[in-house]
């Protein structure tokens, strides 16, 4: 079955320094790949959508020079939390859309500011 | 490989009938359990969520059940509404949380 990976899985960095978060659909072509953070109550804030070989549609309230997303080929997707701060610390997932329109979750990066 | 599975891309429910989605797990670490519900260009919303010492939760008109042995869990709505139609993702986490593992999703139609 289908398969997406995230990388890392868990990260702890430093307040002003930037973290790229890699999401890898392993075994399909994705044209398509979701960002979303997850917030209290774990239910999980849709971030952006990214095109591969386009811009990214961020949602309202979504800073794009914050959170850029790079979806440079069929099977992976970037995202880089710039000048992270602590209040940047959460659950970023990735999602990656296959055939008929499935969405295959990333198992989920942890990403903790000090 | 797909350690979370649901089986069932949809499922189609007359109004007021019960709703029973399915969900298969290989991993015996998992020992807690989500469901989220999505509507399209959403992302999904947090519903109700069982750890691996119960069998059973309800929430208002929805309950899961968790079948260990088996590995399965199920979610029930009852009575179903048109607006439960939707998207609902079955996922599941170890006791460190560090990774969700999602399913595929089915999607669920309730006919007025």
């Amino acid at each position: 079955g289908a398969v997406v990976s995230q990388h890392p899985s868990r990260v702890i960095c430093k307040s002003g320094t930037s973290v790229k978060i890699e999401c890898r659909s392993l075994d399909f072509q994705a044209t398509t790949m979701f960002w979303y953070r997850q917030f209290p109550k774990q239910s999980l804030m849709l971030m952006a959508t990214s095109n591969e070989g386009s811009k990214a549609t961020y949602e309202q309230g979504v800073e794009k020079d914050k959170f850029l997303i790079n979806h440079a080929s069929l099977t992976l997707s970037t995202l880089t939390v710039t000048s992270a701060h602590p209040e940047d610390s959460s659950f970023y997932i990735c999602s990656a859309l296959g055939s008929w329109e499935t969405q295959y979750f990333g198992p989920g990066t942890r990403l903790l500011v000090l | 490989d797909q350690q979370v599975k649901q089986n069932s891309p949809s499922l189609s429910v007359q109004e007021g009938r019960i709703s029973i989605l399915n969900c298969d797990y290989t991993n015996s670490m998992f020992d807690y359990f989500l469901w989220y519900k999505k509507y399209p260009a959403e992302g999904p919303t947090f519903l109700i969520s069982i750890s691996s010492i119960k069998d059973k939760n309800e929430d208002g008109r929805f309950t899961v059940f968790l079948n260990k042995s088996a590995k399965h869990l199920s979610l029930h709505i009852v009575p179903s509404q048109p607006g439960d139609s939707a998207v609902y993702f079955c996922a599941a986490s170890t006791s460190t949380g560090n990774q969700f593992y999602f399913g595929t999703g089915t999607s669920l139609t309730v006919i007025p």
